[in-house]
Protein backbone atom coordinates (compact mmCIF):
# COMPACT_ATOMS: atom_id res chain seq x y z
CA UNK A 1 0.00 0.00 0.00
CA UNK A 2 1.83 2.70 -1.32
CA UNK A 3 -0.84 5.52 0.34
CA UNK A 4 -2.53 6.32 -2.11
CA UNK A 5 -6.55 7.35 -2.55
CA UNK A 6 -9.13 7.96 -4.66
CA UNK A 7 -11.91 9.77 -4.40
CA UNK A 8 -14.88 9.57 -4.91
CA UNK A 9 -15.21 5.40 -5.78
CA UNK A 10 -18.16 5.54 -7.50
CA UNK A 11 -19.82 8.10 -9.43
CA UNK A 12 -22.79 8.12 -12.24
CA UNK A 13 -23.28 11.44 -13.87
CA UNK A 14 -25.33 12.46 -16.93
CA UNK A 15 -23.36 13.78 -20.40
CA UNK A 16 -22.58 17.08 -20.57
CA UNK A 17 -21.91 17.80 -16.82
CA UNK A 18 -18.08 17.96 -15.10
CA UNK A 19 -16.72 15.62 -13.70
CA UNK A 20 -13.68 16.20 -10.88
CA UNK A 21 -11.79 12.88 -9.95
CA UNK A 22 -9.35 13.35 -7.00
CA UNK A 23 -5.90 11.10 -6.27
CA UNK A 24 -4.26 11.65 -3.11
CA UNK A 25 -0.74 10.22 -1.63
CA UNK A 26 0.62 10.62 1.82
CA UNK A 27 4.14 10.05 1.45
CA UNK A 28 5.11 13.10 -1.57
CA UNK A 29 6.11 11.11 -4.48
CA UNK A 30 6.84 13.32 -7.81
CA UNK A 31 5.47 11.28 -10.60
CA UNK A 32 1.77 10.29 -10.31
CA UNK A 33 -0.24 9.35 -13.12
CA UNK A 34 -4.02 9.45 -14.47
CA UNK A 35 -5.48 6.52 -16.56
CA UNK A 36 -8.35 4.60 -18.09
CA UNK A 37 -9.04 0.77 -18.20
CA UNK A 38 -11.53 -0.10 -20.32
CA UNK A 39 -12.27 -3.79 -21.69
CA UNK A 40 -10.16 -5.28 -24.64
CA UNK A 41 -7.55 -1.76 -24.36
CA UNK A 42 -5.72 -2.63 -21.06
CA UNK A 43 -4.69 0.13 -19.40
CA UNK A 44 -4.39 3.86 -21.36
CA UNK A 45 -2.21 6.35 -19.60
CA UNK A 46 -4.38 9.57 -19.88
CA UNK A 47 -2.32 12.36 -17.71
CA UNK A 48 0.64 12.38 -16.06
CA UNK A 49 2.28 14.66 -13.37
CA UNK A 50 6.17 15.10 -12.33
CA UNK A 51 6.00 17.67 -10.25
CA UNK A 52 4.08 20.77 -8.70
CA UNK A 53 1.85 22.21 -11.58
CA UNK A 54 4.26 20.01 -13.95
CA UNK A 55 1.94 17.69 -16.10
CA UNK A 56 1.92 16.38 -19.79
CA UNK A 57 -0.66 14.74 -21.36
CA UNK A 58 -0.72 10.70 -22.26
CA UNK A 59 -1.98 8.75 -25.08
CA UNK A 60 -5.77 9.10 -24.42
CA UNK A 61 -5.51 12.98 -23.30
CA UNK A 62 -8.47 14.52 -25.29
CA UNK A 63 -11.44 15.45 -23.24
CA UNK A 64 -9.73 15.38 -20.09
CA UNK A 65 -7.52 18.00 -17.89
CA UNK A 66 -5.41 17.37 -14.91
CA UNK A 67 -4.26 20.16 -12.55
CA UNK A 68 -1.73 19.82 -9.61
CA UNK A 69 -1.18 22.62 -7.00
CA UNK A 70 0.37 20.60 -4.36
CA UNK A 71 2.39 17.28 -4.24
CA UNK A 72 -0.21 15.08 -2.46
CA UNK A 73 -2.97 15.56 -4.51
CA UNK A 74 -3.70 15.20 -8.70
CA UNK A 75 -6.63 15.94 -10.26
CA UNK A 76 -8.02 14.89 -13.11
CA UNK A 77 -11.43 16.79 -14.94
CA UNK A 78 -13.76 15.77 -17.54
CA UNK A 79 -14.71 18.99 -18.80
CA UNK A 80 -18.11 18.22 -20.30
CA UNK A 81 -18.63 14.18 -19.76
CA UNK A 82 -19.23 12.24 -22.58
CA UNK A 83 -20.40 8.20 -22.58
CA UNK A 84 -17.02 7.48 -24.42
CA UNK A 85 -15.32 8.25 -20.46
CA UNK A 86 -17.67 5.51 -19.04
CA UNK A 87 -14.78 3.47 -17.70
CA UNK A 88 -12.80 2.61 -14.41
CA UNK A 89 -10.20 5.14 -13.50
CA UNK A 90 -7.16 4.18 -11.85
CA UNK A 91 -4.10 6.74 -10.23
CA UNK A 92 -1.07 5.79 -9.88
CA UNK A 93 1.99 7.08 -8.14
CA UNK A 94 6.36 5.75 -9.09
CA UNK A 95 8.17 5.70 -5.90
CA UNK A 96 11.89 7.26 -6.24
CA UNK A 97 14.67 5.67 -6.08
CA UNK A 98 14.06 2.22 -7.86
CA UNK A 99 13.11 1.16 -11.38
CA UNK A 100 9.97 2.59 -13.12
CA UNK A 101 7.04 0.49 -11.30
CA UNK A 102 4.16 2.04 -10.59
CA UNK A 103 1.64 1.43 -8.03
CA UNK A 104 -1.99 2.16 -8.16
CA UNK A 105 -5.04 3.31 -6.18
CA UNK A 106 -8.09 1.67 -5.97
CA UNK A 107 -10.15 3.03 -9.01
CA UNK A 108 -13.16 4.97 -9.64
CA UNK A 109 -15.78 3.91 -11.40
CA UNK A 110 -17.41 6.15 -13.27
CA UNK A 111 -20.52 5.82 -15.58
CA UNK A 112 -21.81 8.53 -17.95
CA UNK A 113 -25.63 8.45 -19.16
CA UNK B 1 8.45 3.71 -29.05
CA UNK B 2 7.25 0.75 -26.38
CA UNK B 3 4.78 -1.48 -27.16
CA UNK B 4 3.36 -4.71 -25.23
CA UNK B 5 1.78 -7.59 -26.81
CA UNK B 6 -0.18 -10.24 -24.55
CA UNK B 7 -1.26 -13.59 -26.69
CA UNK B 8 -4.53 -14.85 -25.46
CA UNK B 9 -7.09 -12.85 -23.77
CA UNK B 10 -8.26 -15.55 -22.32
CA UNK B 11 -6.17 -18.68 -20.67
CA UNK B 12 -8.42 -20.99 -18.87
CA UNK B 13 -6.50 -24.12 -16.80
CA UNK B 14 -7.33 -26.74 -14.42
CA UNK B 15 -6.19 -26.41 -10.87
CA UNK B 16 -2.97 -27.92 -10.29
CA UNK B 17 -2.26 -27.14 -13.88
CA UNK B 18 0.67 -25.02 -15.47
CA UNK B 19 -0.37 -21.28 -15.81
CA UNK B 20 1.67 -19.58 -18.95
CA UNK B 21 0.43 -16.31 -20.00
CA UNK B 22 2.39 -14.78 -23.06
CA UNK B 23 3.68 -11.27 -23.10
CA UNK B 24 5.77 -9.94 -25.76
CA UNK B 25 7.56 -6.59 -26.14
CA UNK B 26 8.79 -3.90 -28.52
CA UNK B 27 11.37 -1.37 -26.80
CA UNK B 28 14.15 0.29 -28.54
CA UNK B 29 16.03 0.32 -25.46
CA UNK B 30 16.85 -2.10 -22.53
CA UNK B 31 13.50 -2.30 -21.12
CA UNK B 32 12.27 -2.77 -17.73
CA UNK B 33 9.07 -5.26 -17.59
CA UNK B 34 6.78 -5.70 -15.49
CA UNK B 35 3.48 -8.35 -14.85
CA UNK B 36 1.01 -7.06 -12.79
CA UNK B 37 -2.41 -8.63 -10.91
CA UNK B 38 -5.91 -7.59 -11.05
CA UNK B 39 -8.24 -9.45 -8.85
CA UNK B 40 -12.38 -8.44 -9.43
CA UNK B 41 -13.08 -5.38 -8.08
CA UNK B 42 -9.79 -4.11 -7.20
CA UNK B 43 -6.87 -1.94 -8.38
CA UNK B 44 -3.14 -3.57 -9.87
CA UNK B 45 -0.85 -5.06 -7.83
CA UNK B 46 2.56 -5.56 -9.01
CA UNK B 47 3.54 -9.82 -9.36
CA UNK B 48 7.51 -9.23 -10.63
CA UNK B 49 9.65 -6.83 -12.51
CA UNK B 50 12.38 -7.16 -14.37
CA UNK B 51 15.65 -4.61 -14.45
CA UNK B 52 18.15 -6.25 -16.00
CA UNK B 53 19.76 -7.99 -13.03
CA UNK B 54 18.74 -11.60 -13.34
CA UNK B 55 17.08 -12.89 -16.08
CA UNK B 56 14.88 -15.23 -14.32
CA UNK B 57 12.84 -13.37 -12.42
CA UNK B 58 10.73 -14.66 -8.98
CA UNK B 59 7.82 -12.58 -8.04
CA UNK B 60 4.82 -13.42 -5.57
CA UNK B 61 2.06 -16.17 -5.25
CA UNK B 62 4.47 -18.66 -6.61
CA UNK B 63 4.31 -16.99 -9.88
CA UNK B 64 7.80 -16.33 -12.34
CA UNK B 65 8.88 -15.07 -15.52
CA UNK B 66 12.06 -15.16 -17.63
CA UNK B 67 13.20 -12.25 -19.79
CA UNK B 68 14.52 -13.92 -23.45
CA UNK B 69 15.92 -10.84 -25.04
CA UNK B 70 16.61 -12.70 -28.51
CA UNK B 71 12.82 -13.61 -28.36
CA UNK B 72 11.46 -9.68 -27.23
CA UNK B 73 9.17 -11.67 -24.48
CA UNK B 74 8.92 -12.46 -20.84
CA UNK B 75 6.34 -15.27 -20.34
CA UNK B 76 5.15 -15.29 -16.68
CA UNK B 77 4.38 -19.32 -15.24
CA UNK B 78 3.46 -20.71 -12.27
CA UNK B 79 4.22 -24.95 -11.69
CA UNK B 80 0.29 -25.13 -10.32
CA UNK B 81 -2.37 -23.34 -10.58
CA UNK B 82 -4.49 -22.07 -7.27
CA UNK B 83 -8.03 -21.24 -7.23
CA UNK B 84 -6.79 -17.91 -6.03
CA UNK B 85 -5.39 -17.16 -9.02
CA UNK B 86 -7.90 -16.79 -10.47
CA UNK B 87 -7.75 -12.74 -11.46
CA UNK B 88 -6.70 -11.04 -14.56
CA UNK B 89 -3.05 -10.49 -15.46
CA UNK B 90 -1.07 -7.22 -17.23
CA UNK B 91 2.12 -7.09 -18.94
CA UNK B 92 4.08 -3.43 -18.80
CA UNK B 93 7.15 -2.36 -20.32
CA UNK B 94 9.21 1.15 -19.52
CA UNK B 95 12.16 2.23 -21.08
CA UNK B 96 14.23 2.42 -18.53
CA UNK B 97 13.86 5.58 -16.57
CA UNK B 98 12.96 7.52 -20.31
CA UNK B 99 9.91 9.36 -20.75
CA UNK B 100 9.22 10.23 -17.26
CA UNK B 101 8.69 6.70 -16.29
CA UNK B 102 5.53 5.77 -18.09
CA UNK B 103 4.39 2.51 -18.34
CA UNK B 104 3.01 0.71 -21.24
CA UNK B 105 0.91 -1.78 -20.52
CA UNK B 106 -0.80 -5.23 -22.29
CA UNK B 107 -4.49 -5.63 -22.76
CA UNK B 108 -4.72 -8.35 -20.46
CA UNK B 109 -4.78 -11.82 -19.70
CA UNK B 110 -7.80 -13.53 -17.79
CA UNK B 111 -7.07 -16.03 -16.23
CA UNK B 112 -10.13 -18.79 -15.40
CA UNK B 113 -8.86 -21.72 -12.75
CA UNK B 114 -11.29 -24.58 -13.17
CA UNK B 115 -11.89 -27.17 -10.03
Amino acid sequence: DAGITQSPRHKVTETGTPVTLRCHQTENHRYMYWYRQDPGHGLRLIHYSYGVKDTDKGEVSDGYSVSRSKTEDFLLTLESATSSQTSVYFCAIRVAGGPDEQFFGPGTRLTVL
Amino acid sequence: AQSVTQLGSHVSVSEGALVLLRCNYSSSVPPYLFWYVQYPNQGLQLLLKYTSAATLVKGINGFEAEFKKSETSFHLTKPSAHMSDAAEYFCAVSDSGGSNYKLTFGKGTLLTVNP
